[in-house]
């Protein structure tokens, strides 16, 4: 089966510019994740969908991050503007159900580099 | 969630055996032990998890203390392709922690 489809997978921008980044989950996943990873740390979630609901968005910086999950299928984490800290790598993870016994699949990430 | 404690890095021969621990002395009932590794440049990668007894896949097994408080990820054969960040993560079994939370994890290094 296929995997989980993200791009792109390198993107560099200035400051102040905007950015998208687009997901593809596993068929039939209902749930969606989107994370940031700083170097050197552990994934940190921004968001979750259960199909096309955002259902745990505490961790999105609302000023200048959206996200959208049209029809429940893929996703789109936008930043208008970037800023210099929000370089990072950007995964998106998909898995059947939302419980603590079901696996995530991780994206390849996108790196987003900002000068 | 409640938290895990892993070494900061590890080092192990190829084709040898390696151990890799994990504490979590605040793990509740209803908490299931997860083992998430990422290689370089790649997102993270499911490995394992269990509840209370010991688990085994193609990959690797998980190893639980009869309390619960630690647990051991065991690489029966290590290759070089086993060289990752190793992640020890609770989640509630119960709803209401979905995410995966994840610390710095365990680095590991396979000499040749």
């Amino acid at each position: 089966e296929a995997g989980v489809v993200q791009s792109p997978r390198y993107k560099i921008i200035e400051k102040k510019q905007p950015v998208a980044f687009w997901c593809n989950p596993i068929s039939g996943h209902n749930t969606l994740y989107w994370y940031r990873q700083n170097l050197g740390q552990g994934p940190e979630l921004l968001i979750r969908y259960e199909n096309e609901e955002a259902v745990d968005d505490s961790q999105l910086p609302k000023d200048r991050f959206s996200a959208e999950r049209l029809k429940g299928v893929d996703s789109t984490l936008k930043i208008q503007p970037a800023e210099l800290g929000d370089s990072a790598v950007y995964l998106c993870a998909s898995s059947l159900a939302p419980a603590g016994n079901h696996r995530q699949y991780f994206g390849p990430g996108t790196r987003l580099t900002v000068l | 969630d409640a938290k895990t404690t892993q070494p900061n890095s590890m080092e192990s021969n190829e084709e040898e055996p390696v151990h890799l621990p994990c504490n979590h002395s605040t793990i509740s009932g209803t908490d299931y032990i997860h083992w998430y590794r990422q290689l370089p440049s790649q997102g993270p990668e499911y490995v394992i998890h269990g509840l209370t007894s010991n688990v085994n896949n193609r990959m690797a097994s998980l190893a639980i203390a009869e309390d619960r408080k630690s647990s051991t990820l065991i690489l029966h054969r290590a290759t070089l392709r086993d060289a990752a960040v190793y992640y020890c993560i609770l989640r509630d079994s119960g709803g209401g922690s979905e995410k995966l939370v994840f610390g710095k994890g365990m680095k590991l290094t396979v000499n040749p």
